[in-house]
């Protein structure tokens, strides 16, 4: 019930393309998701977040759509660039109880120039 | 603004050693998480640390444990250390539970 599924495992998208990786969660209680970018050799940034009271959140380039009755929840890139190409990870946390996010496995993408 | 600071960045270690990790939070931040990365277990949580007190522990054995300091500055020890504990080791600090973790670059740590 803490685990959290994310697909796909990796996506090629080529520049101008529209990325999207789903990831679904089990336990309920979990009210914040946040999705973090890692390039190789670097720690996890931080690139949008969303709680289960709003149905998507944009920020730039980068969406949250969010479904609560289905647990799921998707970031969406939209003009996709090669600089973009990095490894891309859905969590969740329930929000109060401490920073002990669910990490998703994580999805490898690369945007072709 | 500094970021996370994580020491030293990489480490190479022989079975049966203990390692001390280090993580000096973003200034302000009260909060601070490790994660354990590797690439077929994926991220981790280890434990979190809010105003010296363990306030959330992840399913690791007890070999793993953390501690952090009145300056909220954290290290993290594993003991007898296994060939399987080779990994990235990241701390994340935040102001509170509630509000934006970042991660610094993580400690590569080799056991062999």
């Amino acid at each position: 019930q803490q685990q959290v599924k994310q697909s796909p495992q990796s996506l090629i998208v080529q520049k101008g393309g529209i990325s999207i990786i789903n990831c679904a969660y089990e336990n309920t209680a979990f009210d914040y998701f946040p999705w973090y970018q890692q390039f190789p050799g670097k720690g996890p940034a931080l690139l949008i977040a969303i709680r289960p009271d709003v149905s998507e959140k944009k920020e730039g380039r980068f969406t949250i759509s969010f479904n609560k009755s289905a647990k799921q929840f998707s970031l969406h890139i939209m003009d996709s660039q090669p600089g973009d190409s990095a490894t891309y990870f859905c969590a969740a946390s329930r929000d109060n109880y401490g920073q002990n996010f669910v990490f998703g496995p994580g999805t490898r993408l690369s945007v072709l120039p | 603004k500094a970021g996370v600071t994580q020491t030293p960045r990489y480490l190479i270690k022989t079975r049966g050693q203990q390692v001390t990790l280090s993580c000096s939070p973003i200034s302000g931040h009260r909060s601070v998480s490790w994660y354990q990365q590797t690439p077929g277990q994926g991220l981790q949580f280890l434990f979190e640390y809010f105003s010296e007190t363990q306030r959330n522990k992840g399913n690791f054995p007890g070999r793993f444990s953390g501690r952090q300091f009145s300056n909220s500055r954290s290290e993290m020890n594993v003991s007898t250390l296994e060939l399987g504990d080779s990994a990235l080791y990241l701390c994340a600090s935040s102001q509170t539970a509630s509000t934006e973790a970042f991660f610094g670059q993580g400690t590569r740590l080799t056991v062999v």
